[in-house]
């Protein structure tokens, strides 16, 4: 089955320390990978993506991820995180060859960032 | 306008009413997506278009109804609704690029609907 799991729910660090919010997926054929932010009240933000080349992409608000095929991981990272990242992360998965546009989501984690 | 604008932002409305959602994409795009986030639920990707037709009916209640009248704009009209579809709708667009091929969905700011 196709899946997206994120581990941690809820999350938080503060202000200044580094953040890593885990990914892994269930996927059969070769993935897309996502990652998107959403502030309270808002849409989702695309913060990066991956889709071939460099496993080691990077994304805006100095966001990166890296994806390790042989772990089906995607985790995001930052290495000092700021009181305005505090929101709520989606790592999504879909198929290079799209069945249809669909992506999977995982469930979010929340981020709170202490001052 | 920019990106993927959505409207009404926010929706009250009682069971019997009918009312509709709007999104429309300004970039370019030819594929358009619903989605309703729930709290504590993963997204659910509720229909999507290619190129003005529906290919993706997400086991769908009747009571949302798609309409896709062109590649900018998307709507759903919604009657006879439920307080459990209470909800964030979000709408979304991207590129088809033929061949089963796709690329990034990029997402409006969403309708939150509150049915009672």
């Amino acid at each position: 089955a196709q899946s997206v799991t994120q581990p941690d729910i809820h999350i938080t660090v503060s202000e200044g320390a580094s953040l890593e919010l885990r990914c892994n997926y269930s996927y059969g054929a070769t993935p897309y990978l996502f990652w998107y932010v959403q502030s309270p009240g808002q849409g989702l933000q695309l913060l990066l993506k991956y889709f071939s080349g460099d496993t080691l992409v990077q994304g805006i608000k100095g966001f990166e991820a890296e994806f390790k095929r042989s772990q089906s991981s995607f985790n995001l990272r930052k290495p000092s995180v700021h009181w305005s990242d505090a929101a709520e992360y989606f790592c999504a998965v879909g198929a290079i060859y799209n069945q249809g546009g669909k992506l999977i989501f995982g469930q979010g984690t929340e981020l709170s960032v202490k001052p | 306008e920019t990106g993927v604008t959505q409207t009404p932002r926010h929706l009250v409305m009682g069971m019997t009413n009918k009312k509709s959602l709007k999104c429309e994409q300004h970039l370019g795009h030819n594929a358009m997506y619903w989605y309703k986030q729930s709290a504590k639920k993963p997204l659910e990707l509720m229909f999507v278009y290619n190129f003005k037709e529906q290919t993706e009916n997400n086991s769908v209640p009747s009571r949302f109804s798609p309409e896709c009248p062109n590649s900018s704009h998307l709507f759903l009209h919604l009657h006879t609704l439920q307080p459990e579809d209470s909800a964030l709708y979000l709408c979304a667009s991207s590129q088809d690029k033929g061949e089963g091929r796709t690329d990034t969905q990029y997402f409006g700011p969403g309708t939150r609907l509150t049915v009672l």
